[in-house]
């Protein structure tokens, strides 16, 4: 079965960077490509982009560009999240979930990776 | 960019009634690309419906999608306790390339 396992939770200082791994197991990774939604507390879900699988093609919500870095490795089936210049805004939960390419819609979830922000 | 704009916020029923979620684009949204997911709390969303009506593996058939160009339903007929949730749609557009979604509506089980 289908199965995205992220990192665990961190803390970081303003300014820090912070990275976050998304392991798939249960399909062929270059078959699909992985966007990280991140949902802050109480707050609704936000797309920050999507890295293809099968060459490592990035989209990046311009809200995020020139701070945002997502990367994979084929060899572990393990896709990354590195985000630059952290901000208390940036608390949040930072999901991975595979993309359905056909429909665009996201078919399966990592089970979150909470990034706390505070000094 | 289009927007998607969930109404209502909130809704309030009761086990076995029917619940009518609404979704509205800023602009027309291809149909295929149109979805819904169900968020727990604690939990990962969950997709519930994929290119406007089909239901994702494992769904009731008590979850029916419906719409076209700016306009879009999630229907929940029968309700039941554990329907208690937080709903998002969620569109791809492709000028530019990027996904969004719709703030959520929140629907409580009386």
């Amino acid at each position: 079965q289908v199965q995205l396992v992220q990192s665990g939770a961190e803390v970081k200082k303003p300014g820090a960077s912070v990275k976050v791994s998304c392991k798939a197991s249960g399909y062929t990774f270059t078959s699909s490509g992985i966007s990280w939604v991140r949902q802050a507390p109480g707050q609704g879900l936000e797309w920050m982009g999507w890295i293809s699988g099968y060459n490592g093609d990035t989209k990046y919500a311009q809200k995020f560009q020139g701070r945002v870095t997502m990367t994979t490795d084929t060899f572990t089936n393990t896709a990354y999240l590195e985000l630059r210049s952290l901000r208390y805004a940036d608390t949040a939960v930072y999901y991975c979930a595979r993309n359905a390419l056909l429909w665009r819609s996201f078919d399966y979830w990592g089970q979150g990776t909470l990034v706390t922000v505070s000094s | 960019e289009i927007v998607l704009t969930q109404s209502p916020g909130t809704l309030s029923l009761s086990p076995g009634e029917r619940a009518t979620l609404s979704c509205r684009a800023s602009q027309s949204v291809s149909s295929t690309y149109l979805s819904w997911y169900q968020q727990k709390p604690g939990q990962a969303p969950r997709l519930l419906i994929f290119g406007t009506s089909n239901r994702a593996t494992g769904i009731p058939d008590r979850f029916s999608g419906s719409g076209s160009g700016t306009d879009f339903t999630l229907t929940i007929s029968r309700l039941e306790p554990e329907d208690c949730a937080v709903y998002y749609c969620q569109q791809y557009g492709s000028l530019p390339p990027m996904y969004s979604f719709g703030q959520g509506t929140k629907l409580e089980i009386k």
